[in-house]
This record gives structure tokens, C-alpha cells and sequence, in this order.
């Protein structure tokens, strides 16, 4: 099984509005990601968790705060967005450091900010 | 840095033709992974291969198999028999492999795609 879910698969939001994305692994992987897509160009990676510790952010805007509260779980909080933050948020997970390297991703949350 | 070029916005394909979709790539990292995701319009991202850069084969998964030409930097993906649910947005990407940690926790860098669109 390589499902990786997320939640809302929709999204619309003000600029004051704080709201969280969510996405879950039981594939027992040990990476997870988050990663940026605006339509018609590819994805840009946002954030990188090891071992449920951030191990890389992209210079993302502080508006945007992740969170992984266990292994399976991977958080991302939003408040104060701009209109130029709708785009579709993809989470991926794989093994891990040492491990198989494919990246699995989920089907993604089109987030739109009014 | 890493930098991955996909030089054909588009194709037009015929129905059970054979595809080749163009990727090449640039790195100075000496341990690096060379991948390929499918998204259909649906928009979720589709693992479809993986090629390691000490690989000696060429991977290859059912009708996928990578041209992977270490010397000119490409990584082809050849589709064989096409069919008319590959028709989505085909992406070429590349992490690098830390030496220290043995990689497997790094993004990936995607190049632009290729919108491929097999007709009947």
C-alpha cells in the first residue's frame, strides 16, 4: 500500500483565516515533505521532515507553519495568506534516510485565498 | 545547485506508438536519483521509475524503462504501447544523494513537464 491522504481536497479561505492541512502515511516511512504547485508549473519543494524533525525549509513565508506531531502525521498551518498562496498543496513521505528513495505523494489540497 | 531540463511543452501521440519524453539534467553532487511522476488532470502526482546515478542497468517498470546516459546528463522516459490514460502531465525530477546520511531525505527538483496527449 503506498496511500498517502490528505485532507481537505478543497480549501478556500480569507486573507485573516487560519486554517491547518493535513496529511497521514502508514506506510511507515520516516521522510515526509510538502511541496508547492501553481497551475501549469511544476512543484517546488517547501518543507522536508527526517525522523519527525524539520530538516528543510525553502525560505518559506513564516505565515506558513509546519508540523509533524508523530511519524504517520504531517501538519501545515496557514494565517494571514495572500492571494498568491492559492495553488495546490501536495505532502509526499518516503522511507527515508538510507532507504528506498521514491517519494510517494498524495492527491493533494487546492487551497484558494480570497 | 540541480537543475533539470524538459525541452518538449508538448506531444501529440498516436494510440500503441512508442514515446520518448526528454530530460536532462545537471548536478555537480556525485550521488544523485533520477525519477519520473505522471499527473493526470486529477492532480495527484504518480511515481512511475527510478534510476540511481550508480546504476548499471537502465530501470525499467512494465511498459516504463529509463534511458539513463550518464555521460550527456539525460534520463529519457520511454513509454511502449502507448495508451489513452497516459495522456497527463509527465514530470522528470532529481534529488541528490548525501553522502554521509545515504541520502532518501532530500526534495526533489522537477523540471517543467511534458503535457503528452495520445490520441486514437
Amino acid at each position: 500500500d503506498t496511500e498517502v491522504t490528505q485532507t481537505p481536497k478543497h480549501l478556500v479561505m480569507g486573507m485573516t483565516n487560519k486554517k491547518s492541512l493535513k496529511c497521514e502515511q502508514h506506510m511507515g516511512h520516516r521522510a515526509m515533505y510538502w511541496y508547492k504547485q501553481k497551475a501549469k508549473k511544476p512543484p517546488e519543494l517547501m518543507f522536508v521532515y527526517s525522523y519527525e524533525k524539520l530538516s528543510i525549509n525553502e525560505s518559506v513565508p513564516s505565515r506558513f507553519s509546519p508540523e509533524c506531531p508523530n511519524s504517520s502525521l504531517l501538519n501545515l498551518h496557514l494565517h494571514a495568506l495572500q492571494p498568491e498562496d492559492s495553488a495546490l498543496y501536495l505532502c509526499a513521505s518516503s522511507q527515508g534516510p538510507g532507504s528506498s528513495y521514491e517519494q510517494y505523494f498524495g492527491p493533494g489540497t487546492r487551497l484558494t485565498v480570497t | 545547485a540541480q537543475k533539470i531540463t524538459q525541452t518538449q511543452p508538448g506531444m501529440f501521440v498516436q494510440e500503441k506508438e512508442a514515446v520518448t519524453l526528454d530530460c536532462t539534467y545537471d548536478t555537480s553532487d556525485p550521488s544523485y536519483g533520477l525519477f519520473w511522476y505522471k499527473q493526470p488532470s486529477s492532480g495527484e502526482m504518480i511515481f512511475l521509475i527510478y534510476q540511481g546515478s550508480y546504476d548499471q542497468q537502465n530501470a525499467t517498470e512494465g511498459r516504463y524503462s529509463l534511458n539513463f546516459q550518464k555521460a550527456r546528463k539525460s534520463a529519457n522516459l520511454v513509454i511502449s504501447a502507448s495508451q489513452l490514460g497516459d495522456s497527463a502531465m509527465y514530470f522528470c525530477a532529481m534529488t541528490r544523494f548525501d553522502q554521509l546520511s545515504g541520502g532518501g531525505a532530500d526534495g526533489l527538483t522537477f523540471g517543467k513537464g511534458t503535457h503528452l496527449i495520445i490520441q486514437p
